[in-house]
């Protein structure tokens, strides 16, 4: 099957500093990956479209500033949460799918939770 | 834009028994894609199942199937057998097809959470 790896599972870092969180395609090269954001107990929404070799498409109300995104391989791509503060603290999962016949499912990586202290 | 709810935040069932989670969706495209993905504590999300719109039959897999509704937009999960293992937020999940299948992220509801008792 299709596999997405998400690195640091939990990251701790303290308020007014940037966190890089990288996804990896470990066995499809993956030109679109998406990366969600999901609060405790609450459903997974989606902030942003990372396209390998062009700028990602945000969602309405996610400032591009504040999630840097950046795609520059066909299996990486990364999110820095710039000049983080308490209230990014969150889950965020990034998920991308395989060319051909499985690409309208889905792949998850394991999710990575940020805390801002 | 596309909307999908869930109803239902939480449910209980017997293991052994059979539960249906429910999931409604509101859209104007005509070709789409459904999902259930299961969310363990681990948070590792974890498909269930998948629905083709075009696709008049329902989906199954194994002890999971769905009711799939087009015209009045619905799409349940039903759960036989219930095991303790299928313990977990259940969420609901649309992608568009209208730029091929990978193209478009998901739109979730805001998931059921699903207790086994034993």
């Amino acid at each position: 099957g299709a596999v997405v790896s998400q690195h640091p599972s939990r990251v701790i870092c303290k308020s007014g500093t940037s966190v890089k969180i990288e996804c990896r395609s470990l066995d499809f090269q993956a030109t679109t990956m998406f990366w969600y954001r999901q609060f405790p107990k609450q459903s997974l929404m989606l902030m942003a479209t990372s396209n390998e070799g062009s700028k990602a498409t945000y969602e309405q109300g996610v400032e591009k500033d504040k999630f840097l995104i950046n795609h520059a391989s066909l299996t990486l791509s990364t999110l820095t949460v710039t000049s983080a503060h308490p209230e990014d603290s969150s889950f965020y999962i990034c998920s991308a799918s395989p060319p051909g016949a499985m690409n309208t499912e889905a792949f998850f990586g394991q999710g990575t939770r940020l805390t801002v202290v | 834009a596309q909307t999908v709810t869930q109803s239902q935040p939480e449910m209980s069932v017997q293991e052994a028994e059979t539960v249906t989670l429910s999931c409604t969706y509101d859209t104007s495209e005509s070709d789409y894609y459904l999902f259930w993905y299961k969310q363990p504590p681990s948070r590792q999300m974890i498909l269930v199942i998948r629905q083709e719109a075009y696709k008049q039959q329902n989906a199954t897999e194994n002890r999971f199937s769905v009711n799939f509704q087009k015209a009045a937009k619905s799409f349940s999960l039903k759960i036989s057998d219930s095991q303790l293992g299928d313990a977990a937020m259940y969420f609901c999940a649309y992608r568009s097809a209208f730029r091929g299948g990978g193209a478009d992220g998901l739109t979730f509801g805001k998931g059921t959470h699903l207790i086994i008792q034993p």
